[in-house]
């Protein structure tokens, strides 16, 4: 089964902090992503990777970077953090890219930004 | 309904009843997945159906799929405890050819004793 880990799991910043969070795979999979958890949203699109090197822009980008340095690790960057980025992160990743294929998630990293 | 601007949905049932939760989605697709999320964990797939097969089963799930309204439902029979979780359908626009799920905003899941 395809095992997908985060760190850290809870975290608590200042406005303005800087803040990453890590994520690691280790199936091999191809897709990585990482997502925001809202009530009321559910759960949002902030960045994607194809594979080490490569980042593509999700739907809500605005003040995160990334970056998969590995095909297991895949890093979200907020570098001024804001109150606004409040949530709750998760990971995922998928063998390859379309609707076919079953994403597998993490277990969360819960962000609160003061 | 779990698409659009609705908030996020609540159900709260007796062990062993029944119950649907329901999906409509704005774009064309031809594969709709469910996913399953407990408390405290991420969320994990429990059924994938594609439009050849309009209702696809697993244990006590069925999964529907009707291309034609937009709409996909997730059934379980005789619900348990341990059904209690959030549902969430998750799909992509096919006619964009492109594989980025949009996940709908979920129905909270209550089975009690």
């Amino acid at each position: 089964e395809a095992a997908v880990t985060q760190s850290p799991r809870n975290k608590v910043t200042v406005t303005g902090g800087n803040v990453t969070l890590s994520c690691r795979q280790t199936n091999s999979h191809n897709y990585m992503y990482w997502y925001r958890q809202d009530t009321g949203h559910g759960l949002r699109l902030i960045h994607y990777s194809y594979g080490a090197g490569n980042l593509q822009i999700g739907d809500v980008p605005d003040g995160y970077k990334a970056t998969r340095t590995t095909q297991e690790d895949f890093f979200l960057l907020l570098e001024l953090a804001s109150p606004s980025q409040t949530s709750l992160y998760f990971c995922a990743s998928s063998v390859n890219w379309g609707l076919s294929y079953e994403q597998y998630f993490g277990p969360g990293t819960r962000l609160t930004v003061l | 309904s779990q698409w659009g601007e609705e908030n996020l949905q609540a159900l709260s049932i007796q062990e062993g009843e029944d119950v649907t939760m329901n999906c409509s989605y704005k774009t064309y697709t031809t594969v709709v997945h469910w996913y399953r999320q407990d408390s405290g964990r991420g969320p994990a797939l429990i059924i994938l159906i594609r439009s050849n097969e309009r209702e696809k089963r697993s244990g006590r799930l069925r999964a529907t799929l009707d291309t034609s309204s937009q709409s996909s439902s997730l059934s379980i029979t005789a619900a348990q405890c341990e059904d209690t979780a959030v549902y969430f359908c998750a799909t992509a626009n096919t006619g964009a050819n492109t594989g980025k799920l949009t996940f709908g905003h979920g129905t909270i899941l209550r089975v009690h004793p």
